[in-house]
């Protein structure tokens, strides 16, 4: 069964604490990992789509890691904007319409 | 990127009626999707919006109950018909192209 898992389902830092948040996947095969940001009362915001083991990218102080099993969110310095739930979903390949969502990690970053 | 007007942004309605949701994108894109998020929950699948052709449903939602048009490449609309209070949610549109997924703000649906 194809499944997605985040994890922590919530996580506080201190500004500057560095951390990850984990999405673990399990699908029959995988065309895309994705991850967003959401703040409250507003659709998610696309960050990244991440393909292929061992890929990487970077958008200010985030950067997406993606294995075989599972992508890392990796934060560095945070700072208190960047409080919000962050979503990861994984788009099936042999079915391009198939988006799974991970229930999400709700990052609160302290001053 | 492409941008995603969705409307309205919030309603309240009576039980028993109906809402029609709008979502306008500003670029041809190939996929439209249309999702539920209950308060504090992840994002769930309702329907694939086909242009020119009926949805694909996800299981446990049926088009009586969420009938979705795609007459074009950006544009769709999804309705919630004989709304109870079980159908106040937050509904997204969606639109995939080959490498990204875009969200719309959402419509934040009350039923009382």
């Amino acid at each position: 069964e194809d499944q997605v898992t985040q994890s922590p389902e919530a996580l506080r830092l201190q500004e500057g604490e560095s951390s990850s948040l984990n999405c673990s996947y399990t699908v029959s095969g995988l065309r895309g990992l994705f991850w967003y940001r959401q703040d409250p009362g507003k659709g998610p915001e696309f960050l990244f789509t991440l393909y292929s083991a061992g890929e990487e990218k970077e958008k200010e102080r985030l950067k997406a890691t993606l294995t075989k099993k599972e992508s890392f969110l990796h934060i560095t310095a945070p700072k208190p904007e960047d409080s919000a739930t962050y979503l990861c979903a994984v788009q099936l390949l042999y079915n391009f319409n198939k988006f799974y969502f991970g229930s999400g990690t709700k990052l609160n970053v302290k001053p | 990127s492409a941008v995603i007007s969705q409307k309205p942004s919030r309603d309240i309605c009576q039980r028993g009626t109906s809402l029609t949701i709008q979502c306008q994108v500003d670029s041809q894109v190939t996929m439209m999707f249309w999702y539920r998020q209950q308060p504090g929950q992840s994002l769930t699948l309702i329907a694939t919006a086909n242009q020119g052709s009926e949805a694909t449903y996800e299981s446990g939602f049926v088009i009586d109950k969420f009938p979705i048009s795609r007459p074009n490449l950006t544009f769709s609309t999804l309705t919630v018909s004989n709304m109870s209070p079980e159908d106040s949610s937050i509904y997204l549109c969606s639109a995939a192209g080959e490498t990204e997924a875009f969200f719309g703000q959402g419509t934040r649906l009350t039923v009382v």
